[in-house]
């Protein structure tokens, strides 16, 4: 594909469920960020992988957040036990150079 | 604090007309990237002008351009010939090297534009 990708594009989860959330980044791009954007906001960083590794985790909001990519590919956000404050949009962005980043659509949250 | 502010939550601009949005950031790095990002309603954020903090001319792309003043920590879109299409949310951002190595990149709130034709 030509850009990136990610899946579900919309979710609804009760408050205590859990979700897993999809990234496919560009094809190549050495690096990928996952931003969450709530309502009317800016995208606020969560989390950094370089390749495999998971180099910035410092904007994961909880131990409930949990972000892996094993192979240095397709990336998983994973929230555990929903709450209402976790809804928002998750942006996911991947990168071959350092100042240039290629969004995804976004997935969006709603915990009910 | 590491900060972006956008102080304007919406301007509007009539078609064919120039608009400045305005972006402040507070970093104590010395070389960082600036950014301007289109988000167009329920599409994905697009890169619309990259500035290196090294370079002091100004960027520019097309209709779209920017005034940076580096002492003041400012950073400002100017967009000529507005078109219809230009309509989006507008963020700005700056990236940073963090003390671990690692690359961040802080984003304002956004001014929301609307062009009126």
């Amino acid at each position: 594909g030509a850009g990136v990708s990610q899946s579900p594009r919309y979710k609804v989860a009760k408050r205590g469920q859990d979700v897993a959330l999809r990234c496919d980044p560009i094809s190549g791009h050495v690096s990928l960020f996952w931003y969450q954007q709530a309502l009317g906001q800016g995208p606020e960083f969560l989390t950094y992988f370089q390749n495999e590794a998971q180099l910035d985790k410092s904007g994961l909001p909880s131990d409930r957040f949990f972000a892996e990519r094993p192979e240095g590919s397709v990336s998983t956000l994973k929230i555990q036990r929903t709450q209402q404050e976790d809804s928002a949009v998750y942006l996911c962005a991947s990168s071959i150079r350092t100042y240039e980043q290629y969004f995804g659509p976004g997935t969006r949250l709603t915990v009910t | 604090a590491q900060t972006v502010t956008q102080s304007q939550p919406e301007m509007s601009v009539q078609e064919a007309e120039t608009v400045t949005l305005s972006c402040t950031y507070d970093t104590s790095e010395s070389d960082y990237y600036l950014f301007w990002y289109k988000q167009p309603p329920s599409r994905q954020m697009i890169l619309v002008i990259r500035q290196e903090a090294y370079k002091q001319q100004n960027a520019t792309e097309n209709r779209f351009s920017v005034n940076f003043q580096k002492a003041a920590k400012s950073f400002s879109l100017k967009i000529s010939d507005s078109q219809l299409g230009d309509a989006a949310m507008y963020f700005c951002a700056y990236r940073i090297i963090t003390t671990s190595g690692t690359y961040k990149y802080i984003f304002g709130t956004g001014t929301r534009l609307k062009v009126l034709a």
